[in-house]
């Protein structure tokens, strides 16, 4: 069984950093590309970035490009998005998927606010 | 950027009828492998999107019959036969044809 587990979320100043992990199981983790999405409260889906199955091409939305970082562990089956000079536009839950979305986590909260 | 534009349901709907979902694309989802990269979702309240097809038609692992899409170009529809309770929720339309990946509004579905 596929599962998809995000942690690493929580409340951050504007400005700040925070580091997301999704931590994969019961598929090759290593042969999958993998990305993350948000949604903001009472919004729609938003895709943010997204990763080749070696981690050797990563894609960004341009509101954060320059400021978040999609990478990977093949070795510890991990996701991460590494998130800097966080705004209040992105306070969201962030999905990782998998593959072309085929499944998805349940979802971490990131709340920027002062 | 590929716009993705929903249309609306005239809900709700009763449960047992079918109910049709309409996505169009600012840009042709055809790529040059011959496939239309337009993916349909779920969200059903407090839960994670759940993807139902892929490639416009196919439908993704355990998803049921009743649900099926169509559609090419820029034009897409998802049906959703003898819609029962458990199909409440929002529903998006996505293309994964070119970065950066875009998602519809969202269509609301409610059951009566």
């Amino acid at each position: 069984e596929v599962q998809l587990v995000e942690s690493g979320g929580g409340l951050v100043q504007p400005g700040r950093s925070m580091k997301l992990s999704c931590a994969a199981s019961g598929f090759t983790f290593s042969s999958f590309a993998m990305a993350w999405v948000r949604q903001a409260p009472t919004k729609g889906l938003e895709w943010v970035a997204s990763i080749s199955y070696d981690g050797g091409n990563t894609y960004y939305r341009d509101s954060v490009k320059g400021r978040f970082t999609i990478s990977r562990d093949n070795a510890k089956s991990s996701l991460y998005l590494q998130m800097d000079s966080l705004r209040s536009e992105d306070t969201s839950t962030y999905y990782c998927a998998m593959g072309w979305f085929d499944y998805w986590g349940q979802g971490v909260m990131v709340t920027v606010s002062s | 950027d590929i716009v993705m534009t929903q249309g609306a349901l005239p809900n709700p709907v009763p449960s047992g009828e079918s109910a049709s979902i309409t996505c169009r694309s600012s840009k042709s989802l055809v790529y040059k492998d011959g496939k239309t990269y337009l993916n349909w979702f779920l969200q059903r309240p407090g839960q994670s999107p759940q993807l139902l097809t892929y490639w416009t038609s196919t439908r993704a692992s355990g998803v049921s019959e009743r649900f099926s899409g169509s559609g090419s170009g820029t034009y897409f529809t998802l049906k959703i036969s003898r819609v029962r309770a458990e199909d409440a929720g929002v529903y998006y339309c996505q293309q994964v044809r070119e970065y950066p990946f875009t998602f519809g509004s969202g269509t609301k579905l409610e059951i009566k």
